[in-house]
C-alpha cells in the first residue's frame, strides 16, 4: 500500500522568506502527484498537477518538483506571504484509481 | 465552469440516526470520490464512483454506502450514526490525467 509523508508537520517562517515543503511516497508507481492547499474548515483547492512524466510544474511563486524513482516531490513558494498561511497537502495517484494523501505541512507565515 | 458542488454544507445529526449527503461533480466529469476528514486520522478515501459503479473502496464499515446517478451526481449515506463519524466528507471529481477538483466539504457532527 502507497504511504506518503510530508516533513516537516508544521513550519513557521516571516513574511518573506523562500521555503520547501516535502512529500515522499513509498511506491514510485504513480500517475501523478498533486499539491493542495486547505484552509481551516475549508476544502482542497489544487495548487499544481504534475504528471509521472514531468519533472516539475510552476505556477506563480510555487514550483513542484517530483523524483519519482527517488519517491520525493518538493513544493517550493517563493517570496512567502501572510496570506500563504494554511496547511499544504500531497497526494499521489496511483494503481488501482485511488488517491493516496499525506498527512499535511501546517504552515503559518509571520507578518 | 462550475466546481463541485457539496451540500449540504453543515448537518448536526443525533446518534442513531442516518444522513445521505450530496455531490455534483464538475460538467463533465464521470469520477466522483468521497473522502472523510478528522483530526486524528487526516484524509481517508471512502470510496469512487465512475460512470455508476462502485470503482474503488475504501476501509470503512458497511454503515457507509453510496451511489451515483446517471447524470454523476453522487450521494453517500451513512446509517446508525455515531459521534465518531463526525467529521467534514469532502467528495472529488476529476480523473486521471486532469488530477482532483474538491468541493467545499459537508461538515457533519453527530450528538
Amino acid at each position: 500500500k502507497q504511504e506518503v509523508t510530508q516533513i516537516p508537520a508544521a513550519l513557521s517562517v516571516p513574511e518573506g522568506e523562500n521555503l520547501v515543503l516535502n512529500c515522499s511516497f513509498t511506491d514510485s508507481a504513480i500517475y501523478n502527484l498533486q499539491w493542495f492547499r486547505q484552509d481551516p474548515g475549508k476544502g482542497l483547492t489544487s495548487l499544481l498537477l504534475i504528471q509521472s512524466s514531468q519533472r516539475e510544474q510552476t505556477s506563480g511563486r510555487l514550483n513542484a518538483s517530483l523524483d519519482k524513482s527517488s519517491g520525493r516531490s518538493t513544493l517550493y513558494i517563493a517570496a512567502s506571504q501572510p496570506g500563504d498561511s494554511a496547511t499544504y497537502l500531497c497526494a499521489v495517484k496511483g494503481t488501482g484509481n485511488q488517491f493516496y494523501f499525506g498527512t499535511g505541512t501546517s504552515l503559518t507565515v509571520i507578518p | 465552469k462550475a466546481g463541485v458542488t457539496q451540500t449540504p454544507r453543515y448537518l448536526i445529526k443525533t446518534r442513531g440516526q442516518q444522513v445521505t449527503l450530496s455531490c455534483s461533480p464538475i460538467s463533465g466529469h464521470r469520477s466522483v470520490s468521497w473522502y472523510q476528514q478528522t483530526p486524528g486520522q487526516g484524509l481517508q478515501f471512502l470510496f469512487e464512483y465512475f460512470s455508476e459503479t462502485q470503482r474503488n473502496k475504501g476501509n470503512f464499515p458497511g454503515r457507509f454506502s453510496g451511489r451515483q446517478f446517471s447524470n454523476s451526481r453522487s450521494e453517500m449515506n451513512v446509517s446508525t450514526l455515531e459521534l465518531g463519524d463526525s467529521a467534514l466528507y469532502l467528495c472529488a471529481s476529476g480523473g486521471t490525467h486532469y488530477g482532483y477538483t474538491f468541493g467545499s466539504g459537508t461538515r457533519l457532527t453527530v450528538v
